[in-house]
């Protein structure tokens, strides 16, 4: 089963616009990765955000996390027509292997120039 | 820097057949994993191995077979494929720290 889900499955926006999405999870987590997709290639690597840690930011990426509603959200400022992708949100809970990690559905985001 | 490389890119093959999917990455990672991707189902593991000689199942290992006899290099084994199998297929590595490494998949049809 998917450990995150992310909210919402689909997103479109003009250029210039914040993009904002949503993930929660199920269990209790060391840390949330957020990833991109391009289409028709693998996954890059966005942030990472601890679960000590409330907000961090990343050039135009702000994650959040709040785990006492097991929700995180990945806000992209200023979108640009290249920050077209999907977006996964990915975690490893305490009780996995230290090595796994269970992604989400991820959010299909459409910036139009 | 190659980093990590998938191949073959595409790959049309029959019900039946036996296909091996090639993973091969440059930085030594120790840990290696394959994945998965579907519409409606996202990235599922489906096997991972943390260092040679050493692999374990993931959440969809049925079908599929691994082995790991050198660091570098991760295949992926269909024995017997399905239509079911059809599917983009990710390698990934990582070392200690938690950040995944993907290569850039596979795409298999079976027909």
């Amino acid at each position: 089963s998917q450990q995150g889900e992310e909210d919402p499955q689909a997103l479109s926006i003009q250029e210039g616009e914040n993009a904002t999405m949503n993930c929660s999870y199920k269990t209790s987590i060391n840390n949330l990765q957020w990833y991109r997709q391009n289409s028709g290639r693998g996954l890059v690597h966005l942030i990472l955000i601890r679960s000590n840690e409330r907000e961090k930011h990343s050039g135009r990426l702000r994650v959040t996390l709040d785990t006492s509603k097991k929700s995180s959200s990945l806000l992209i400022t200023a979108s640009r027509a290249a920050d077209t992708a999907s977006y996964f949100c990915a975690s490893r809970g305490p009780g996995a292997g230290s090595y796994q990690l269970t992604f989400g559905k991820g959010t299909k985001l459409s910036v139009i120039p | 820097d190659a980093g990590i490389t998938q191949s073959p890119r595409y790959k049309i093959t029959e019900t039946g057949r036996q296909v091996t999917l090639m993973c091969h990455q440059t930085w030594s990672h120790s840990y290696m994993f394959w994945y998965r991707q579907d519409l409606g189902h996202g990235l599922r593991l489906i096997y991972y191995s943390a260092a040679a000689d050493i692999t374990d199942k993931g959440e969809v290992p049925d079908g599929y077979v691994v082995s790991r006899s050198k660091t570098e290099n991760f295949p992926l084994t269909l024995e017997s494929a399905t239509r079911s199998q059809t599917s983009v297929y990710f390698c990934a590595s990582r070392d200690d720290r938690p950040t995944q490494y993907f290569g850039p998949g596979t795409r298999l049809t079976v027909l």
